[in-house]
């Protein structure tokens, strides 16, 4: 079975660029989480949805950070614009529930590089 | 607030000792806790979850971790370290949110 594919895997751009990073979960999950992963502050939770819909979106850091789940197979996590700061890695994660005890499904991860 | 402390950012031992991993929670009703583990350029993948129906749970690869209430500690461990434990190891907690530790580099000699 394929798992959590992320695209792309390694991103480089310029400081100011619109970057967009691409989820798809596992099929038959009913929930997606973004994180950030970085040596200072760790793997941080940015938003979950559950069903398509956004649910918590507490961690996203501010305004430039926009995350969509058109549908049950994809989701996009985008940054307008992109700043050096914004360099980290980005995993997707899937759950084949809604609940936040169940057993979380990365991808492999996305090297953003903003210069 | 609910918190996960993993103590030791890096921690080696060498090839076939004991390998020890902690793991502090900090909330009033014990949540469900994990542990993940990131190879080198991969995501995290589950290695074992506590959800309360026995206090050792036993994961993949020869791991075992237990939930001690008293001390709200949840430590990971495996009797003898194999070279390809090399990675990084996270416990997580979920209550109602979900919360990552820092995670703990695990560096094995031979």
């Amino acid at each position: 079975d394929a798992g959590v594919i992320q695209s792309p895997r390694h991103e480089v751009t310029e400081m100011g660029q619109e970057v967009t990073l691409r989820c798809k979960p596992i099929s038959g999950h009913n929930s997606l989480f973004w994180y950030r992963q970085t040596m200072m502050r760790g793997l941080e939770l940015l938003i979950y949805f559950n069903n398509n819909v956004p649910i918590d979106d507490s961690g996203m850091p501010e305004d430039r950070f926009s995350a969509k789940m058109p549908n049950a197979s994809f989701s996009t996590l985008k940054i307008q614009p992109s700043e050096p700061r914004d360099s980290a890695v980005y995993f997707c994660a899937s759950t084949p529930g809604g609940e936040l005890t169940d057993t979380q499904y990365f991808g492999p991860g996305t090297r953003l590089t903003v210069l | 607030a609910q918190s996960v402390t993993q103590l030791g950012s890096h921690v080696s031992v060498s090839e076939g000792a004991l390998v020890l991993l902690r793991c502090n929670y900090s909330s009033s009703v014990p949540p469900y806790l994990f542990w993940y583990v990131q190879y080198p350029n991969q995501g995290l993948q589950l290695l074992l979850k506590y959800t309360s129906a026995a206090t050792l749970v036993k994961g993949i690869n020869g791991f075992e971790a237990e939930f001690k209430k008293s001390e709200t500690s949840f430590h990971l461990t495996k009797p003898s370290a194999h070279m390809s434990d090399a990675a990084e190891y996270f416990c997580s907690g979920s209550q109602g949110n979900l919360i990552f530790g820092k995670g703990t580099k695990l560096s094995v000699k031979p």
